[in-house]
């Protein structure tokens, strides 16, 4: 089965609102958790990132939670802009043979924000 | 830094060809990885390598599907006998040891036709 699920594959949100994606995962063992934002030449990006010691961070628009009894982790994106629309992937990681991370990914919500 | 690297970025081929797709990391990144991205199946992990040596391949199709990594500078994906089913955007990603974030190439678009 998918171990990392997005279960929007669109959203679309009016500018100046809050975008929430969602993510939810099966594997105990992840212990990083990210998200990816996908840009039309097929490159993603990283956007913001979590340990599985902390349940929220911040980085100006961009707050990711992480509730891991749920296993479940979102990305707000406040005061939304047009330049926000884009493809977004969560993505989450345990260690593979070492200090590297393998990363699974989610297929991706689009988001559009509309003027 | 020109970030990482992938040529060709779209590569044809026709059925039962093979097909080479090269990657340069960033330079001093110590992981490389290799992912495929389909529209049905996402963006799915195939293999990685850490300073050279492969490490986990549990992605790879068992059969047609070879990765190497002969120096620190560049990595191959091969995959014989190509079939329809193999097209797809193939992405490389570069990472420093003991850091998480991994940082994309822009990808090799194989058609199989």
């Amino acid at each position: 089965g998918q171990q990392v699920k997005q279960s929007s594959p669109s959203l679309t949100v009016q500018e100046g609102g809050i975008s929430i994606l969602n993510c939810d995962y099966e594997n105990d063992m992840f212990d990083y958790f990210a998200w990816y934002k996908k840009y039309p030449d097929n490159s993603p990006t990283l956007l913001i990132s979590v340990r599985s010691n902390v349940d929220k961070r911040e980085d100006g628009r961009l707050t990711v939670f992480l509730n891991k009894s749920g296993k479940h982790f979102s990305l707000h994106i406040t005061a939304s802009q047009p330049e926000d629309t884009a493809v977004y992937l969560c993505a989450a990681g345990a260690p593979s043979g070492g200090s590297n991370y393998k990363l699974t990914f989610g297929k991706g919500t689009l988001l559009t924000v509309t003027p | 830094n020109a970030g990482v690297i992938q040529t060709p970025r779209h590569k044809v081929t026709g059925k039962g060809q093979e097909a080479t797709l090269w990657c340069e990391p960033i330079s001093g990144h110590s992981a490389v990885f290799w992912y495929r991205q389909t529209i049905v199946q996402g963006l799915e992990f195939l293999t990685y390598f850490r300073n050279q040596a492969p490490i986990d391949d549990s992605g790879m199709p068992k059969e047609r599907f070879s990765a190497q990594m002969p120096n620190q500078s560049h990595s191959t994906l091969k995959i014989q006998s190509t079939q329809p089913q193999d097209s797809a955007v193939y992405l490389c990603a570069s990472s420093l040891r003991r850091v998480t974030e991994v940082f994309f190439g822009k990808g090799t678009r194989l058609t199989v036709v």
